[in-house]
């Protein structure tokens, strides 16, 4: 059974305060990502990452940092947290390739940030 | 670029009756379409996709969808609905066959009473 693991599940934190999330996925995958899910919007990607050391932008990067320091793991950073950021954050892993893994997504529990 | 429309944010219906959750695309070259289902308190759990091929695919949990170009559609449908189908349910698309392109919609929640 595939695994992604985030951590912390909720959290709550001050305005400009600098807050981590992190990702730990067992499934062996190539590609991670990092999504915010606001009322209204659906789900929204932030940054992904398809090799270790390396992330890229996604639709709404501005205000966000990511970190992949091994296949396994992947942080999003937030320095200067701002009340806009309060949501709940998905982090997910996939396949690299192939037209059998596309689109096939694999979630973790997301973790609830709340800004003060 | 692309888009993913789900114009409705809530559906209710009883238990036992057909369900079908809209869907809407917007791409100018072939879709790969998907449905991912959340239920309360849990993540998002991949449900079905299209990719190519029969039009009408079938999904985890007595799920199926049907692709219609000639609408840019590709709605869930289930029955009956069962009290426990209750959840949000999202479509996606990706473009290029790029993960990184999954566009979602913005969701239907399913309320199922029984």
């Amino acid at each position: 059974e595939a695994a992604v693991t985030q951590s912390p599940r909720s959290k709550v934190a001050v305005t400009g305060g600098k807050v981590t999330l992190s990702c730990h996925q067992t499934n062996n995958h190539d590609y991670m990502y990092w999504y915010r899910q606001d009322t209204g919007h659906g789900l929204r990607l932030i940054h992904y990452s398809y090799v270790a050391d390396s992330t890229e932008k996604g639709d709404i990067p501005d205000g966000y940092k990511a970190s992949r320091p091994s296949q396994e793991n992947f942080s999003l950073i937030l320095e200067l947290a701002s009340l806009s950021q309060t949501a709940v954050y998905f982090c997910a892993s996939s396949e690299s390739g192939g037209e059998s893994n596309t689109g096939q997504l694999y979630f973790g529990e997301g973790s609830k940030l709340t800004v003060l | 670029a692309q888009s993913v429309d789900q114009p409705d944010a809530h559906v209710t219906l009883s238990e036992g009756a057909s369900l079908e959750l809209r869907c809407s695309y917007s791409y100018s070259a072939a879709p790969y379409l998907f449905w991912y289902v959340q239920y309360p308190g849990q993540s998002l759990q991949f449900l079905l996709k299209y990719i190519t091929g029969d039009t009408v695919v079938k999904g985890t949990k007595g799920f199926e969808a049907e692709f219609r170009k000639s609408n840019s559609s590709f709605n869930l449908k289930k029955s009956p609905a069962h009290w426990s189908d209750s959840a949000k349910y999202f479509c996606a698309l990706v473009s290029g066959g790029s993960n990184a392109k999954l566009t979602f919609g913005k969701g239907t929640k399913l309320s199922v009473k029984s």
